[in-house]
């Protein structure tokens, strides 16, 4: 089975610090991406995704990822957080097996302090 | 997601009973799932839906039913066999088209269930 893996589980900024958050996924063969972010008291909404292509990969907000397959890794970045970017950040790939499953990671808590 | 509507927002539980928590969308999306999300464990899968009449367990069923007798319905029961219900609840749905499974996942705003 797939897995991902999020090594940062919480995470505290001051504003305009840049931010690389962590995502490591199992599978060798062909991903697909996903960040998902949970602001407080919302729900789930997609950040980006990554089917294929370009491995850089523009989200909404400012947010960007890079797939690297060599290093099977799927990194968030933003070059500049802003306090309202307060929530958990869910890493996930969609699972082979079919179904259009997803296996998220555990989470990335991120405080972004004024 | 506006198009996704889980009730209610917040459920409580006595001990040795079943409760149902709604999931209902207006996306005409064919596939639903049931997460659970505990802190620091981050979403996992309870049970999905590819179509009306059929469905298959997750990575950790034991203790839910669900049904799909409607496109739009997907409703997730936490039975007494569950013995730590207590969890946020994330219903999620998307579209599958064919020759294209990989249409993201979009999310309801969550059920919280505690025990009492």
């Amino acid at each position: 089975a797939q897995s991902v893996s999020q090594h940062n589980h919480h995470v505290i900024l001051s504003e305009a610090a840049s931010l690389e958050l962590g995502c490591n996924y199992s599978y060798g063969g062909t991903v697909n991406l996903f960040w998902y972010v949970q602001y407080p008291g919302q729900h789930l909404q997609l950040l980006l995704k990554y089917f294929s292509g370009d491995p850089l990969v523009k989200g909404i907000k400012g947010f960007e990822a890079e797939f690297i397959k060599s290093k099977f890794s799927f990194n968030l970045r933003k070059p500049s957080v802003q306090w309202s970017d307060t929530a958990e950040y869910f890493c996930a790939v969609l699972d082979t097996g079919g179904g259009n499953k997803l296996t998220f990671g555990t989470g990335t808590q991120l405080k972004v302090e004024l | 997601d506006g198009g996704i509507t889980q009730s209610p927002k917040y459920l409580f539980r006595k001990e040795g009973q079943n409760v149902t928590l709604s999931c209902e969308q207006n996306l005409n999306h064919d596939a639903m799932y049931w997460y659970r999300q505990d802190p620091g464990q981050g979403l996992r899968l309870i049970y999905y839906s590819q179509i009306v009449n059929d469905f298959q367990k997750g990575d950790i069923a034991e203790g839910y039913s669900v049904s799909r007798e409607k496109k739009e319905s997907f409703p997730l029961t936490v039975t007494s066999a569950q013995k730590n219900p207590t969890a946020f609840y994330l219903c999620a749905t998307a579209g599958i088209r064919q020759g294209d499974s990989n249409q993201p996942q979009h999310f309801g705003d969550g059920t919280r269930l505690s025990i009492l």
